[in-house]
């Protein structure tokens, strides 16, 4: 049983460039949910998605945008970046349905925005 | 916001107990206790959850009040890997629901 995968592990941007972050969630998996940690922070929700559909949004503004494929991977895309947007980003992936299933988390990509 | 609170740090010595306390006197009665922790630049690592009773497993021991107002985590014999930031999290049982993180308590291990 493989885990949580992300790529690029660490990535530098620009201010107002954009960038695409990627996951891959762990076997028998359906729901990935993405996070963004600023450090010295604990992680906060951004949005999830659920069978290729967005099922649920953190408070972050539109220009933070996701897919889901039909294997259950998933991207996330930030436009215009501000400096306030390094920090790690984090995937975790889960059962779906009801019930509270726990969530698995990979390693984060480093997001650094100068 | 979380609707948890804990200590922002703690120490324990190698080999002997680590007890980690959180409050959580607003939960409601459809809300599990979750806790993760996350090391050093990692992922948040699932550790255990209950929701009144007592809970074990290999890694840790979740003692629940009988209010549900307060819960302790313990790990019965800390090593210096344990060191890491730990969460207590509120969680409702429906559906997928985010985990909402506080600040969580940075545990220090020392030999």
């Amino acid at each position: 049983e493989t885990g949580v995968t992300q790529s690029p592990t660490h990535l530098i941007k620009t201010r107002g460039q954009q960038v695409t972050l990627r996951c891959s969630s762990q076997s028998g998996h359906n729901t990935v949910s993405w996070y963004q940690q600023a450090l010295g922070q604990g992680p906060q929700f951004i949005f999830q998605y659920y069978r290729e559909e967005e099922n649920g949004r953190g408070n972050f503004p539109p220009r933070f945008s996701g897919l889901q494929f039909p294997n259950y991977s998933s991207e996330l895309n930030v436009n215009a970046l501000e400096l306030d947007d390094s920090a790690l980003y984090l995937c975790a992936s889960s059962h779906g349905g009801a019930g509270a299933y726990e969530q698995y988390f990979g390693p984060g990509t480093r997001l650094t925005v100068t | 916001d979380a609707k948890t609170t804990q200590p922002p740090s703690m120490d324990c010595a190698e080999g002997r107990a680590a007890n980690l306390p959180c409050n959580h006197s607003t939960i409601s009665g459809n809300e599990y206790v979750y806790w993760y922790r996350q090391i050093h630049s990692q992922g948040p690592q699932y550790i255990i959850h209950g929701l009144k009773n007592n809970e074990t497993n290999e890694m840790a021991s979740l003692i629940i009040t009988e209010d549900r107002k307060s819960s302790t985590l313990i790990l019965p014999h800390a090593t210096l890997r344990d060191t890491a930031v730990y969460y207590c999290i509120v969680r409702v049982d429906q559906g997928n629901t985010p985990l909402v993180f506080g600040k969580g308590t940075r545990l220090s291990v020392i030999a």
